[in-house]
């Protein structure tokens, strides 16, 4: 059974920095891209950054650019986000994500951690 | 970026009714598009990919259509269970992917 678990969120001031991380199980973790999507409080869905397989290629939404950086460590099945410089519109359910086995960074997700809550407030 | 324009944003719906989301992007994406639900605390569940074929184990009443700007999400018979916030995605041109606003599905 796939499973995706985040970590990591938390309270932090604006400009403050936090590492989220996303454990996975349940498949062979180093043959897919993984992204990251986030939700503001009764907001819609945004995609935020995704990783490939090596960690080769990655992108971000504009928003991040320059201060969230997306990695992954394969041997310990688990994917990273380190955010810096945050903001409170970074405010958000994070989410973990994964798509089918085919696809590349440009897909949709099958599967979905059950998300970790970022707060950006003083 | 491509956007994606869903409607309504929300409406009310009785259990059996038959309804239709629409979701409109900003440039042709041919069929690339997914449909997601989520429930209130919840992680979104994959319905629908390239626009019309149904994720494995998710129900024969959803159905999706459409293809280049224009698609959209019908529920045969509205079930209790249904009732929820549901979301399309583009994975045509990226990045960055997009999705919809959001149509909230509420009981009448």
């Amino acid at each position: 059974e796939v499973q995706l678990v985040e970590s990591g969120g938390g309270l932090v001031q604006p400009g403050g920095s936090l590492r989220l991380s996303c454990a996975a199980s349940g498949f062979t973790f180093s043959s897919y891209w993984m992204s990251w999507v986030r939700q503001a409080p009764g907001k819609g869905l945004e995609w935020v950054a995704n990783i490939k397989q090596d960690g080769s290629e990655k992108y971000y939404v504009d928003s991040v650019k320059g201060r969230f950086t997306i990695s992954r460590d394969n041997a310990k099945n688990s994917l990273y986000l380190q955010m810096n410089s945050l903001r409170a519109e970074d405010t958000a359910v994070y989410y973990c994500a994964r798509g089918p086995a085919y696809c590349g960074g440009d897909c949709y997700y099958v599967y979905w951690g059950q998300g970790t809550l970022v707060t950006v407030s003083s | 970026a491509i956007r994606m324009t869903q409607s309504p944003s929300s409406f009310s719906a009785s259990t059996g009714d038959r309804v239709t989301i629409t979701c409109r992007a900003s440039q042709g994406i041919s069929s690339y598009l997914a449909w997601y639900q989520q429930k209130p605390g919840k992680a979104p569940k994959l319905l629908i990919y390239a626009a019309s074929t149904l994720q494995s184990g998710v129900p024969s009443r959803f159905s999706g259509s459409g293809s280049g700007t224009d698609f959209t999400l019908t529920i045969s018979c509205l079930q209790s269970e249904d009732f929820a916030t549901y979301y399309c995605q583009q994975y045509y041109s990226y990045p960055p992917l997009t999705f919809g606003g959001g149509t909230k599905v509420e009981i009448k």
